[in-house]
């Protein structure tokens, strides 16, 4: 059972260019999304999904943008890349039992803009 | 005023010895409530949830104030290996439920031998 993955696991980029971070799930979570984490700042939230076809924003959208196609698939586009979304990202997914969820992280992107 | 708050230390302590982290959070509306580990580099795991009624999972202890809007985690008899980020996180806004989780930024802690 792979659980969350996410790819790649480091990259760079150039200001301006564009990618898309992957994360796929194979539990049939409903809940996915994804969180930026910086130094000192914890973890914040970017975007989230809450079903096929639902996305919604967090925290801290700007520049960032979702879909959800599938269940299994959560991908994070960065439109313009900037220097200030240099961050570690993690992709979630949950399930939800009632009014108790139980989340599983990805082991992380590491990106660096230049 | 951030959402949740938590002193970012670092704790340095010496094995054997008990050490508290609190943690205390802005929406009075918030429905539950975690303490996640993080280690260097790595992604976030659960630790404990943390019910008002206060629980104990072996030598680790988490307790909730929801009055004072409070968190606590208790750590007895520490190992080297508790080292490491450990982050308090609250989850619900007293709307629809969508499971969104906010998170402190962490408190570290070194245990010396």
């Amino acid at each position: 059972n792979a659980g969350v993955t996410q790819t790649p696991k480091f990259q760079v980029l150039k200001t301006g260019q564009s990618m898309t971070l992957q994360c796929a799930q194979d539990m049939n979570h409903e809940y996915m999304s994804w969180y930026r984490q910086d130094p000192g700042m914890g973890l914040r939230l970017i975007h989230y999904s809450v079903g096929a076809g639902i996305t919604d924003q967090g925290e801290v959208p700007n520049g960032y943008n979702v879909s959800r196609s599938t269940t299994e698939d959560f991908p994070l586009r960065l439109l313009s890349a900037a220097p200030s979304q240099t961050s570690v990202y993690f992709c979630a997914s949950s399930y939800r039992d009632r009014d108790t969820y139980g989340y599983t992280f990805g082991s992380g992107t590491r990106l660096t803009v230049v | 005023r951030k959402e949740v708050e938590q002193d970012p230390g670092p704790f340095n302590v010496p094995e054997g010895a008990t050490v508290a982290f609190n943690c205390t959070y802005s929406n009075s509306a918030s429905q539950s409530f975690f303490w996640y580990r993080q280690d260097c580099r790595k992604e976030p795991k659960l630790l404990m949830s943390v019910y008002s009624s206060g629980n104990e999972d072996g030598r680790f202890t988490a307790q909730l104030n929801r009055a004072s809007q409070y968190i606590s985690l208790l750590i007895r008899d520490s190992k080297l290996s508790d080292s490491a980020t450990y982050l308090c996180v609250v989850m619900g806004d007293g709307s629809s439920n969508t499971g969104k989780l906010i998170f402190g930024q962490g408190t570290t802690l070194q245990v010396k031998p």
